[in-house]
């Protein structure tokens, strides 16, 4: 599976936006954007994919760059309930199964 | 009531024992999955299932064996715990893709988790 790098963590103030990059520089032409999130004690939840064109959803928006080798997840007004880890991931459509590979994800502060 | 459930929600046992952990759905989702994560770390994947017929190896199943005794149920056993499988377990189901195997994307719905401590 081609990999992702993420910043460890990031610190945004309330109602401010937070722009989290991701770099997938091997990423093949098969494979889609996907990025889920996990809550404290939580499990993981979907937040938005993409291919290609930006896309935007009520969570959040994600940009992807000409190139495809890296995108962005844009939360437009970080609430404290935003705090979490968020993981950028590649899902090749083509390959069998819906298997996703967690790397270490980036911890998102939300300060009051 | 929660669309994925597992129990227990936390476990303690001593190396040596044999431990069942148990998932179950309501989403009617063909596919089922079972991931660990280590403290700081993402998921990895150890067992997964398309359907109550097929069985699939993740990139972790060393110590792990699942059972998918319905559509609505898979269960991840450590036949013999150790203490370096200690960690958090998830539970996870996702729709089945479309026949042109070109959906662009199946959600995942994952569970609340259940904590396992070997000792």
């Amino acid at each position: 599976d081609a990999k992702t790098t993420q910043p460890n963590s990031m610190e945004s103030n309330e109602e401010e936006p937070v722009h989290l990059p991701c770099n997938h520089s091997t990423i093949s032409g098969t494979d889609y954007i996907h990025w889920y999130r996990q809550l404290p004690s939580q499990g993981p939840e979907y937040v938005i994919h993409g291919l290609t064109s930006n896309v935007n959803n009520r969570m959040a928006s994600l940009a992807i760059a000409e190139d495809r080798k890296s995108s962005t997840l844009i939360l437009h007004r970080a609430t404290l309930r935003d705090a979490a880890v968020y993981y950028c991931i590649l899902r090749d459509v083509g390959a069998a199964g819906n298997k996703l590979t967690f790397g270490g994800g980036t911890r998102v502060l939300v300060k009051p | 009531d929660a669309d994925v459930t597992q129990t227990p929600r936390n476990r303690i046992t001593k190396t040596g024992k044999r431990i069942m952990l148990e998932c179950s759905q309501t989403k009617g989702h063909d596919r089922m999955y079972w991931y660990r994560q280590d403290p700081g770390l993402g998921l990895r994947l150890i067992y997964y299932s398309f359907d109550v017929k097929d069985i699939n190896k993740g990139e972790i199943s060393d110590g792990y064996s699942v059972s998918r005794q319905a559509q609505a149920k898979f269960s991840l056993s450590l036949e013999s715990a150790i203490p370096n499988q200690t960690a958090l377990y998830f539970c996870a189901t996702s729709d089945v893709d479309l026949a042109s195997g070109r959906r662009s994307y199946n959600e995942q719905f994952f569970g609340p988790g259940t904590r396992l401590t070997v000792l």
